[in-house]
C-alpha cells in the first residue's frame, strides 16, 4: 500500500539554525500538508499546498516557515531560524483531492529537537 | 472557530472490555469527522470516518456514528484487544477548509 515517507526521523539542531524537513507524498496525490505536535499537546495544522501554491496556512506558519515542492516527488518544510519552541514532531500528509470528505494520509513524522 | 474535545486519558482496560472514547465538536459549517490512531513509534493512521449526519464509520471492529444533534462522534468497540493499545485522535474537517482540526488524543492501554 502506498505511504507517505518522511526524512529524517529525528533531527537535532542548534537554536538559530535552518532546518529542512523532507516528505515524499503518495504519488498520485495533489494536496500536501504539514502538521506539528508539541509534546503533550494537540496535533496542529501548519500549512496546505496545492498546485505549487500555499492554499491555507495557520497563524503558526509565519515568515520563519516556508514550503516547497522542489521536484515531482518531494515536499519540504523549511524553518529558517529555529527557536526552542519549534521542538515538536512534524507530520507530513497528502490527499488525492481537496474534498472535505477526502482522507489525509500521514507520514511517520520527524522529531525536531532544538537545543 | 472549529474545535474538537475528547475525553481525558489515559484509559486503561482489560482485554475483551467494551470501549467508548467520547468526542464532541464545534464547527461553523458541515464537517466530515475522522478517527485517527497512532500506534507506538508510528504516524497517524485513519481508523474510520463519516461524512454526513447519521453515517456510521467502521473498521477493525471500531465504530462511530456522526450525530449532528449532539455534535458528537464517539468511538466504540465491543471487545478490545491488547493490540488496540495506542493513542486515538478525533478530528474534523470543515467545509471550505483544508485543515484537519484534532482533539487532544486519548491514550488507550489494554492489559491482558
Amino acid at each position: 500500500e502506498p505511504e507517505v515517507t518522511q526524512t529524517p526521523s529525528h533531527q537535532v539542531t542548534q537554536m538559530g539554525q535552518e532546518v529542512i524537513l523532507r516528505c515524499v507524498p503518495i504519488s498520485n496525490h495533489l494536496y500536501f500538508y504539514w502538521y506539528r505536535q508539541i509534546l503533550g499537546q494537540k496535533v496542529e495544522f501548519l500549512v496546505s499546498f496545492y498546485n505549487n501554491e500555499i492554499s491555507e496556512k495557520s497563524e503558526i506558519f509565519d515568515d520563519q516557515f516556508s514550503v516547497e515542492r522542489p521536484d515531482g516527488s518531494n515536499f519540504t518544510l523549511k524553518i529558517r531560524s529555529t527557536k526552542l519552541e519549534d521542538s515538536a514532531m512534524y507530520f507530513c500528509a497528502s490527499s488525492e483531492s481537496g474534498r472535505v470528505s477526502d482522507t489525509q494520509y500521514f507520514g511517520p513524522g520527524t522529531r525536531l529537537t532544538v537545543l | 472557530g472549529d474545535s474538537v474535545t475528547q475525553m481525558e486519558g489515559p484509559v486503561t482496560l482489560s482485554e475483551e472490555a467494551f470501549l467508548t472514547i467520547n468526542c464532541t465538536y464545534t464547527a461553523t459549517g458541515y464537517p466530515s469527522l475522522f478517527w485517527y490512531v497512532q500506534y507506538p513509534g508510528e504516524g497517524l493512521q485513519l481508523l474510520l470516518k463519516a461524512t454526513k449526519a447519521d453515517d456510521k464509520g467502521s473498521n477493525k471492529g471500531f465504530e462511530a456514528t456522526y450525530r449532528k444533534e449532539t455534535t458528537s462522534f464517539h468511538l466504540e468497540k465491543g471487545s478490545v484487544q491488547v493490540s488496540d493499545s495506542a493513542v486515538y485522535f478525533c478530528a474534523l474537517r470543515d467545509q471550505g477548509a483544508q485543515k484537519l482540526v484534532f482533539g487532544q488524543g486519548t491514550r488507550l492501554t489494554i492489559n491482558p
